[in-house]
């Protein structure tokens, strides 16, 4: 299985609403990736989990919470976004420390109204 | 920080031409990394250049890590429909900080006219 899965495909949310985004991979890799990407631009690098702990803090604001429960999920925790955060948002996963380039899943593509 | 500068920014050719593009950087990187990203998908890895100077074929695809570490260029040759899309480079530099993390370019935006 050489598949990064995100789910949902779209989400629409209000600025007062809780939503998550979920990030799955069975390639064994142990470094996982959040990013946000804007249309016709390269995709920014927010968080990154190495062996389920978190790594780096793009300085992402508080608003954006992600959580590693184990070594194939990943989430992010939405929470009181604001219409700019509208974006495609997408994961990533690799060995850690890996020349090897990073595997990404299709997107989730975020509307906040 | 690091940034790079990746040309041209979009490209119209027609169908069968070979396709240049390239990236630059102020600083040097440990391995340079090609994706191409098709509408509503995440990006997919094509090449890997690993060594200053390497030359890396993927089919259709030839790339170079340039001998300062601070260059990539990937061509395409004999291009087809398909290879619409936008194209990155992304250099990763190695260490127990970085965790693989890469800096991207802009991208180049290729169209094909059959």
């Amino acid at each position: 299985d050489t598949e990064v899965t995100q789910t949902p495909k779209h989400l629409v949310m209000g600025m007062t609403n809780k939503k998550s985004l979920k990030c799955e991979q069975h390639m064994g890799h142990r470094a996982m990736y959040w990013y946000k990407q804007k249309a016709k631009k390269p995709p920014e690098l927010m968080f990154v989990y190495s062996y389920e702990k978190l790594s780096i803090n793009e300085s992402v604001p508080s608003r954006f919470s992600p959580e590693c429960p184990n070594s194939s999920l990943l989430n992010l925790h939405l929470h009181a976004l604001q219409p700019e955060d509208s974006a495609l948002y997408l994961c990533a996963s690799s060995q850690p420390g890996s020349a090897n380039g990073q595997f990404f899943g299709p997107g989730t593509r975020l509307t906040v109204l | 920080g690091q940034q790079l500068n990746q040309s041209p920014q979009s490209m119209f050719i027609q169908e069968g031409e070979d396709v240049s593009m390239n990236c630059t950087s102020s600083s040097i990187f440990n391995t340079w990394l090609w994706y191409k990203q098709d509408p509503g998908e995440g990006p997919v890895l094509l090449i890997a250049l690993y060594k200053a100077g390497e030359l890396t074929s993927n089919g259709r695809l030839t790339a170079q890590f340039g001998i300062t570490r601070k260059d990539s260029f990937l061509n395409i040759s004999a291009s087809i429909p398909s290879d619409v899309g936008i194209y990155f480079c992304a250099g990763q530099l190695l260490g127990n900080t970085n965790a693989g993390k890469s800096t991207f370019g802009d991208g180049t935006t290729l169209t094909v006219k059959p």
